[in-house]
């Protein structure tokens, strides 16, 4: 299993362009989540699914967007970077509560680097 | 509403020696609680959770973390450190299973040879 895959691992953008962040997981889990972590803020959560096809907001959604067409991906989309979005973007899935003894726990992906200039 | 604090920014602790890294938290219900670490350059690991049961919770790497209920705290301990146990560590609390996890601000352990 490859557990949990982000593409890309890198990335440096202009102000007001747009991108899309890709996450994958092979664990047909039914949580999706996408976090960014910044320098003494920990992680905060953006968006977050419960299932294929539904998506909820996390802590800081304005700036994104996000979408679950298939169960093992979830993209996040920044429609127009902003400097303030640079950061460093952790995907992570977890089973659904009551399915197995390994609910809750998050396993999270590599991340990936985003610097908006 | 969940939070999470970790009150140590940092914490410093010699080869060989136990260190404890704090964590206490605010949920309405019973908490579920959980320690991540993260290496440098990679995504979170977890490392032990507690959802109900024994207080002591022995987790990967020779970690455990005990839970206060009165005083509202799920430190992370190891009886004696390595120098391999150098990460971010971070603590994350839900009331449910179907909530989203709240992580703390994470707390940098430097173990020194």
């Amino acid at each position: 299993n490859a557990g949990v895959t982000q593409t890309p691992k890198f990335r440096v953008l202009k102000t007001g362009q747009s991108m899309t962040l890709l996450c994958a997981q092979d664990m047909n889990h039914e949580y999706m989540y996408w976090y960014r972590q910044d320098p003494g803020m920990g992680l905060r959560l953006i968006h977050y699914s419960v299932g294929e096809g539904t998506t909820a907001k996390g802590e800081v959604p304005d700036g994104y967007n996000v979408s679950r067409l298939k169960k093992q991906n979830f993209l996040l989309g920044l429609e127009s970077a902003a400097p303030s979005q640079t950061s460093v973007y952790f995907c992570a899935s977890s089973y659904f509560p009551g399915t197995s003894d390994r609910q809750e726990t998050q396993y999270f992906g590599p991340g990936t680097r985003l610097l908006v200039l | 509403a969940q939070s999470v604090a970790q009150p140590e920014d940092q914490v410093n602790v010699a080869e060989g020696n136990p260190l404890t890294v704090k964590c206490t938290y605010s949920v309405s219900g019973n908490p579920y609680l959980f320690w991540y670490v993260q290496y440098p350059n990679r995504g979170l690991q977890f490392l032990l959770k507690y959802i109900t049961g024994d207080n002591l919770v022995k987790g990967s790497y020779g970690f455990e973390a005990e839970f206060n209920k009165s005083q509202t705290s799920f430190h992370l301990k190891k009886p004696s450190a390595l120098v391999s146990d150098s990460a971010l560590y971070f603590c994350a609390v839900t009331r449910s299973g179907n909530t989203p996890l709240v992580f703390g601000k994470g707390t940098r352990l430097s173990v020194i040879a």
